[in-house]
């Protein structure tokens, strides 16, 4: 059984392109959270998806981000116009199910965004 | 303020020595995670608690729901410990997770 995978695991955009992150969670979850790691700080909550829903996207800036989880294929987080302040690893977990106590999240390996 | 602390900041250890590092929350929780980040910058899910007590090997994680507080404990440190080990609760108001900022963990042979 794979676990989470993302892709690309490095990526490198100029500024004011857009950035395309992929997260294709372990097979048998429907559920996939979305997390950002800026340098030398913690990890930061985004966005939390169910298949073709978006349940809580609190932790989401309010513009040029955005985040899907379509019923085929993986989970995309796209920022639009990236500015440099963007450049960080963005981490993707799945679970099987949603917000019940019992269920542990699994970690991809990241994405490591580099706006120059 | 964080809604997550956690203390120390920075350990170093000798190898063998028995390690704690402690968590403190401020919120209202329906789980609290323990996570490995590695070097390489992998992350692992180390334990999920929401009362009690877990063991894995030379890990223990603790929580007291009461005073919002969790410790995770390593045994018997070794070098592959070398991580950082980072507090993670979830919300139970909502889907929210908080993170610590971690604490950094440094075993010498």
């Amino acid at each position: 059984n794979a676990g989470v995978m993302q892709n690309p695991r490095h990526l490198v955009r100029r500024r004011g392109q857009e950035a395309r992150l992929r997260c294709s969670p372990m097979k048998g979850h429907s559920h996939v959270y979305w997390y950002r790691q800026l340098p030398e700080e913690g990890l930061k909550f985004m966005v939390y998806l169910q298949k073709e829903n978006i349940i809580d996207e609190s932790g989401m800036p309010k513009e040029r981000f955005s985040a899907e989880f379509p019923k085929e294929g993986p989970s995309i987080l796209r920022i639009q116009q990236v500015v440099r302040g963007d450049s960080a690893a963005y981490f993707c977990a799945s679970s099987p199910q949603g917000a019940g106590v019992a269920y542990e999240q699994y970690f991809g390996p990241g994405t490591r965004l580099t706006v120059t | 303020k964080n809604e997550v602390e956690q203390s120390p900041q920075n350990l170093t250890a000798q190898e063998g020595e028995f390690i704690t590092i402690n968590c403190s929350y401020s919120v209202g929780i329906s789980a609290l995670h323990w996570l490995q980040q590695h070097p390489g910058g992998g992350i692992v899910s180390l334990f999920m608690l929401s009362s009690g007590k877990k063991k894995h090997g030379r890990l223990i994680a603790t929580i007291n729901i009461q005073e919002k507080h969790s410790s995770l404990h390593i045994t018997a440190s070794h070098p592959r410990d070398s991580a950082v080990y980072i507090c993670a609760v979830r919300s139970n108001t909502g889907n929210q997770f908080y993170f610590g900022t971690g604490t950094s963990l440094t075993v010498i042979p």
